[in-house]
């Protein structure tokens, strides 16, 4: 049973434009979130969080958006650039130590 | 500061055949981890330790086993390597429970 789940495999957008990928729970237990950023033959990187005590966290060119009641988690990407080219992975806190990660978004970001 | 390390970066095994990865962080952290990545899975938690001497299972620990006798390394072994363990495995190692740092990844075959 899939508890975070990204249910886009993939999203292409044009360089300059805005990418948005999308992420579901059905958890109400988790509390806080994170997005990853990936590289073919890379670890996964951190980009950003959001705790759910918050709607919104923004850091430069990103900004990822909760909601809770609709149990639904949104990464912003203004403006996307080719470098944005990546598996995008959301993740969210279960407990104490443990992530469950979604299955990733891959963009593709066209110049 | 070399981060998170992972040997071997590739590996092939047989059917039955034992090994051990080897996970190694240089920023003191006290929380690592162990995933694999398997096509359309995205991350899934295999073991994970909150400390020196300490490990905890987490969503798919069957088959492998796990040691981290100094804090700087943590260590996944496959006793007896079946082709269902041809995944990719990364490490990771955190200073608390917020961001992860990965390691580049262990791309492993089974034969």
């Amino acid at each position: 049973d899939q508890q975070v789940k990204q249910n886009s495999p993939s999203l292409s957008v044009q360089e300059g434009r805005i990418s948005i990928l999308n992420c579901d729970y059905t958890n109400s237990m988790f509390d806080y979130f994170l997005w990853y950023k990936k590289y073919p033959a890379e670890g996964p990187t951190f980009l950003i969080s959001i705790s759910s005590i918050k709607d919104k966290n923004e850091d430069g060119r990103f900004t990822v958006f909760l909601n809770k009641s609709a149990k639904h988690l949104s990464l912003h990407i203004v403006p996307s650039q080719p470098g944005d080219s990546a598996v995008y992975f959301c993740a969210a806190l279960s407990g104490t130590y443990k992530y469950i990660f979604g299955t990733g978004t891959r963009l593709k970001v066209l110049a | 500061n070399a981060g998170v390390t992972q040997t071997p970066k590739f590996r092939v095994l047989k059917t039955g055949q034992s090994m051990t990865l080897l996970c190694a962080q240089d920023m003191n952290h006290e929380y690592m981890y162990w995933y694999r990545q398997d096509p359309g899975m995205g991350l899934r938690l295999i073991h994970y330790s909150v400390g020196e001497g300490t490990t905890a299972k987490g969503e798919v620990p069957d088959g492998y086993n796990v040691s981290r006798l100094k804090k700087q390394n943590f260590l996944l072994g496959l006793e007896s390597a079946a082709p269902s363990q041809t995944s990719v495995y990364f490490c990771a190692s955190s200073p608390s429970t917020d961001t992860q740092y990965f390691g580049p990844g262990t791309r492993l075959t089974v034969l």
